[in-house]
């Protein structure tokens, strides 16, 4: 019973390159959310999604970052132009329900971005 | 929007000791509030949770509480063991949707 799946676990880019970010959610979930954990500090939201939807971005900054979740295949978080304040954890977490209700979030083991 | 306090951010007790994490929220619409530990490098891991028609969950060694008036709620672990050190976070949900807002965190220290 795989969990939630992340990968690249690792990744370093050097300022102004792509970085991008894959997470499989738990077999048989259909919401996936994403988090950003600066050193030493909580988890923030960024951005929820389901199948082929976003639902709320509120916490995503407006420009460079992006986020999908197709029909077939991960949910992917984009960060165009990385700038060395990017340099964070990014964890991504799944559920079986959402929208209104909150279902429980299961976590992957994160993507350790390093932006040199 | 949503915002939840976490207090301490950091206790050390003594092994066989109880731990207490309190945290406070926001917004009287959140229903739902779990607790999560996360060891250094690790993910974080749902240890316990309670949702707002209930005012208290215990499973083994741990407890949370939940005051909806005051919009408290606190983690409570008995007898801690050295394996019980970690960073926990507490978290709120609901109302309008899904996403999780997160304390600060809490650095536990258990000292054999």
């Amino acid at each position: 019973n795989a969990g939630v799946m992340q990968n690249p676990r690792h990744l370093v880019r050097r300022r102004g390159q792509e970085a991008r970010l894959r997470c499989s959610p738990m077999k048989g979930h259909s919401h996936v959310y994403w988090y950003r954990q600066l050193p030493e500090e909580g988890l923030k939201f960024m951005v929820y999604l389901q199948k082929e939807n976003i639902i709320d971005e509120s916490g995503m900054p407006k420009e460079r970052f992006s986020a999908e979740f197709p029909k077939e295949g991960p949910s992917i978080l984009r960060i165009q132009q990385v700038v060395r304040g990017d340099s964070a954890a990014y964890f991504c977490a799944s559920s079986g329900q959402g929208g209104y209700f909150t279902d429980t979030q299961y976590f992957g083991p994160g993507t350790r971005l390093t932006v040199l | 929007g949503e915002n939840v306090e976490q207090h301490p951010s950091t206790l050390s007790v003594q092994e066989g000791d109880s731990a207490v994490i309190k945290c406070t929220y926001s917004d009287s619409a959140s229903n739902y509030f779990p607790w999560y530990k996360q060891e250094l490098g690790k993910r974080p891991q749902l240890i316990i949770d309670i949702r707002s028609n209930v005012g208290e969950k215990k499973d083994q060694r741990i407890a949370v509480t939940l005051n909806k008036t005051a919009k408290h709620f606190s983690l409570h672990i008995t007898e801690t063991q050295p394996e019980d050190s970690a960073v926990y976070f507490c978290a709120a949900s609901g109302g309008r949707v899904s996403t999780l807002t997160f304390g600060k965190g809490t650095m536990l220290l258990v000292s054999p």
